[in-house]
């Protein structure tokens, strides 16, 4: 069974540093991974997805590392913004069951 | 990217009545649809498999008398809340994988429940 460990819970920091989010699973058996971003009570926004064959994906100042041997993620986010405020959420996607497990989450302040 | 649309956004319904709570594709077809939910400050769990032209599939301990889906043509799927009660108020979010090599998952924006 996927499970799936995000750190930190929680993070804040002020504007304009560089951040890393980090996300564990247990499962490396995946087809891809997605990021999601999460603003209080909305829906998911994706962020960047990785397919299983790749290393990292960017877009803007968001850049994801995928290591699935050893079952890890990573998000960075440079020069952070108080807009980048929200819970950030890993998806690994399973060949198994085509599901995506949802990890905890980071929940981000970036403060002016 | 591909749009998954919810309905309605927000609902509030007496304890013991039924809500139907939508999810539609726009722009692409889905075989497949998933359900999820999610307390407060807490991450989503995946609650069920939603099949086109078939049986759902649910998550271990999830009630499917009490959680109805109906994936009945490649853009609608919908979540009947039987008989709700106020522990079933929550956020409850769908999401649909565009077909392909990517099997990119999009989310439609949730649905907020609320039972009195």
């Amino acid at each position: 069974k996927q499970e799936v460990t995000q750190i930190p819970a929680a993070l804040s920091v002020p504007e304009g540093e560089n951040l890393v989010l980090n996300c564990s699973f247990t499962d490396s058996a995946i087809y891809n991974l997605q990021w999601f971003r999460q603003d209080p009570g909305k829906g998911l926004t994706s962020l960047l997805l990785i397919q299983s064959s790749q290393r990292e994906q960017t877009s803007g100042r968001l850049n994801a590392s995928l290591d699935k041997s050893s079952g890890r993620s990573t998000l960075y986010i440079a020069a952070s913004q108080p807009g980048d405020s929200a819970t950030y959420l890993c998806a690994p996607g399973s060949y198994n069951t085509d599901k995506l497990i949802f990890g905890t989450g980071t929940r981000l302040q970036v403060f002016p | 990217g591909a749009v998954v649309s919810q309905h309605p956004s927000r609902v509030i319904c007496k304890s013991g009545t039924s809500v139907k709570i939508e999810c539609r594709s726009l722009d692409f077809q889905a075989t497949t649809m998933f359900w999820y939910r999610q307390f407060p400050k807490q991450s989503l769990m995946l609650m069920a498999t939603s099949n086109e032209g078939s049986k759902a599939t649910y998550e271990q301990g999830v009630e499917k008398d009490k959680f109805l889906i109906n994936h009945a043509s490649l853009t609608l799927s919908t979540l009947t809340v039987t008989s709700a009660h106020p522990e079933d108020s929550s956020f409850y979010i769908c999401s649909a994988p565009t077909s392909g090599s990517t099997y990119e998952q999009y989310f439609g924006p949730g649905t907020r429940l609320t039972v009195t």
